[in-house]
């Protein structure tokens, strides 16, 4: 049980154009998503934690018009990298917190996307 | 502000030898540490620690939380090279909504 997937799980994409990452919880109801970027041999930074309904929540730095986040149903969660620069080439990982979890520990992870911004 | 530091960053080592990675913390609201190993994908859960002085242990990686001095050691006994990877330690922030902070990971290589 527990599973998160991420499609696609690498996008090789020419620069100004879009790049859309989905996330989905397929056994389980998610109300949080979080989404990390991690750069080669680095530890994961958080972006953005995304509740469903509502707007995310961006952390101090991330530009929120550039990574667009939509938490449209309790399984999936999508962000999307608007006119994609090479700089934007990195890791891309999804977690997702079960609804019903009363610990904060408690989130899976996605397999990751690796963007590539040529 | 919520922080996880941990130690060394990068680290090689041959087959047989025994590894210690450090983690220490400075979190408002300390409700439990995690470590988490990654390879080429997502992270996988190691353990997660909540006690002081109580070791979690799992084959030959081990672990043990000090809450006064705020710090966890991982540790690796007879080191293969399969256990090269990035090991991370967590923390779940202050404010509750399951947000996590991270430390900067450790690179483990493993030589044969």
């Amino acid at each position: 049980g527990a599973v998160v997937s991420q499609h696609p799980s690498w996008v090789i994409c020419k620069s100004g154009t879009s790049v859309k990452i989905e996330c989905r919880s397929l056994d389980f109801q998610a109300t949080t998503m979080f989404w990390y970027r991690q750069f080669p041999k680095q530890s994961l930074m958080l972006m953005a934690t995304s509740n469903e309904g509502s707007k995310a929540t961006y952390e101090q730095g991330v530009e929120k018009d550039k990574f667009l986040i939509n938490h449209a149903s309790l399984t999936l969660s999508t962000l999307t990298v608007t006119s994609a620069h090479p700089e934007d080439s990195s890791f891309y990982i999804c977690s997702a917190r079960p609804g019903t979890s009363g610990r904060a520990y408690e989130q899976y992870f996605g397999p990751g996307t690796r963007l590539t911004v040529t | 502000e919520d922080k996880v530091v941990q130690s060394p960053l990068s680290l090689v080592v041959h087959e047989g030898d025994t590894v210690t990675l450090n983690c220490s913390y400075e979190v408002t609201n300390f409700r439990s540490l995690l470590w988490y190993k990654q390879e080429k994908k997502a992270p996988t859960f190691l353990f997660m620690l909540t006690s002081s002085g109580i070791e979690k242990k799992s084959g030959r990686l081990s672990s043990i939380l000090d809450k006064k001095e705020l710090f966890s050691i991982l540790n690796i006994t007879a080191t293969q090279t399969g256990d090269s990877a990035i090991y991370l330690c967590a923390v779940p922030g202050s404010s509750n909504t399951g947000k996590l902070i991270f430390g900067q990971g450790t690179t483990l290589q493993v030589k044969p």
